[in-house]
This record gives structure tokens, C-alpha cells and sequence, in this order.
């Protein structure tokens, strides 16, 4: 069972590039979010989507952007990336509200260093 | 002040012993509550739901306080595998928003 896929694993970018995070889900989640994770800091929700064509922001969106045009898919842009970007990016998905099981299930997370 | 909050430890105990932690959430329409676990460089994963009666999983045990807006995990007969950090996470079930402790790191010693 492959749950959540992230592409890539790790990453090293140097500023002002840009980049794409994949993620993936073969359980027919409505919902996928993107966060990310700091030390010290938790898991914080960058943007998320309810569902195919739609996205929204999170906690602590500005410098990326997000598409979901397959209900599949769900991708993390960087345009320009800086070095505050540095960290551990997760993607998630979960059932809506209303469904038995909401519980969220993680990919493998993103390593991603800005320098 | 967070929405959700957990006290980070460590928590440092011996093999064997019972630990309990807690976490407290700010918004009464909180609907879902989780305890996830997360290893090292690893993924946070499901431990168990928190159901409002109470909830028991081998040696978990999860309660749910609604009227002190609590929920807290305890372990019985820790093994060294038990370390990890504990998230605690709460949903509003009228939101797509999933909110996550900042967690509890436990350290389970020989």
C-alpha cells in the first residue's frame, strides 16, 4: 500500500531558485494539506485543499504556492526559495468531515535546505 | 496562546514505568481528537483516536475531557521503543483544519 508519496526526499536548493514538492495519495482523500515542520516549532499548515481544482491558504503561506488539478495530486511550488524555507515539509490527506475515519496520513516528508 | 498545547518534556523515565501526558485545546468546537506519534526524522503517524467515553489500545489509554477541554495518553509498562514524540492533534469536524501540538518528547532509559 504506497498511502502518501512525497517526491523528492531531500533537496539542497541555493536562493532565489525554485522548485516543485509531489505528493501523492491512492485513497481517495478529498482533503490534502502541505506543512511544515520546524524544531520547536509543530507541524505548521501552509496551504491545504478540500478537494480536486481547489486550494487554500494556511498558517503560514507566503512564499509558495499550491495546485491540486487531480484529486490524486497535490504540489508544493517554492518560486523563489530563501533560506527561512529550509525545513521538513510533509504532506498529508485525510477523508472529510463526516467520514468515520478522519485521521490524516503523512508522506515521508521533504528535507529541503536553502543556502 | 496556542490553540493546542502540550508540555515538550522530555520525558525521561526507566523501563517498565507508567507515563501520562496531557494536552489542551483552546476551541470547544473541537470534534476529533488524535494522538500521533512521531520518530525521528520520520513521519508522524496515527497512535490511536480519542473517543468521548475513553479509549484503550494494549497499553495506550486515551481520555478525553470536554468540559476542561483535555485530552491526555497514558502508557503502562514503557519500552524502549516508546521513545518518540507524541503529538496531540484536534479537528473541528466543521473544518478541514487538522491542528497539531507542538509535542512531547518521551525518552524511555534501560
Amino acid at each position: 500500500n504506497a498511502g502518501v508519496t512525497q517526491t523528492p526526499k531531500f533537496r539542497v536548493l541555493k536562493t532565489g531558485q525554485s522548485m516543485t514538492l509531489l505528493c501523492a495519495q491512492d485513497m481517495n482523500h478529498e482533503y490534502m494539506y502541505w506543512y511544515r515542520q520546524d524544531p520547536g516549532m509543530g507541524l505548521r499548515l501552509i496551504h491545504y485543499s478540500v478537494g480536486e481544482g481547489t486550494t487554500a491558504k494556511g498558517e503560514v503561506p507566503d512564499g509558495y504556492n499550491v495546485s491540486r488539478l487531480k484529486k490524486q495530486n497535490f504540489l508544493l511550488g517554492l518560486e523563489s526559495a530563501a533560506p527561512s524555507q529550509t525545513s521538513v515539509y510533509f504532506c498529508a490527506s485525510s477523508s472529510g468531515p463526516g467520514q468515520l475515519n478522519t485521521e490524516a496520513f503523512f508522506g515521508q516528508g521533504t528535507r529541503l535546505t536553502v543556502v | 496562546r496556542k490553540e493546542v498545547e502540550q508540555d515538550p518534556g522530555p520525558f525521561n523515565v526507566p523501563e517498565g514505568a507508567t507515563v501520562a501526558f496531557n494536552c489542551t485545546y483552546s476551541n470547544s468546537a473541537s470534534q476529533s481528537f488524535f494522538w500521533y506519534r512521531q520518530d525521528c526524522r520520520k513521519e508522524p503517524k496515527l497512535l490511536m483516536s480519542v473517543y468521548s467515553s475513553g479509549n484503550e489500545d494494549g497499553r495506550f489509554t486515551a481520555q478525553l475531557n470536554r468540559a476542561s477541554q483535555y485530552i491526555s495518553l497514558l502508557i503502562r509498562d514503557s519500552k524502549l521503543s516508546d521513545s518518540a514524540t507524541y503529538l496531540c492533534v484536534v479537528r473541528r469536524d466543521s473544518s478541514y483544519k487538522l491542528i497539531f501540538g507542538s509535542g512531547t518528547r518521551l525518552l524511555v532509559r534501560p
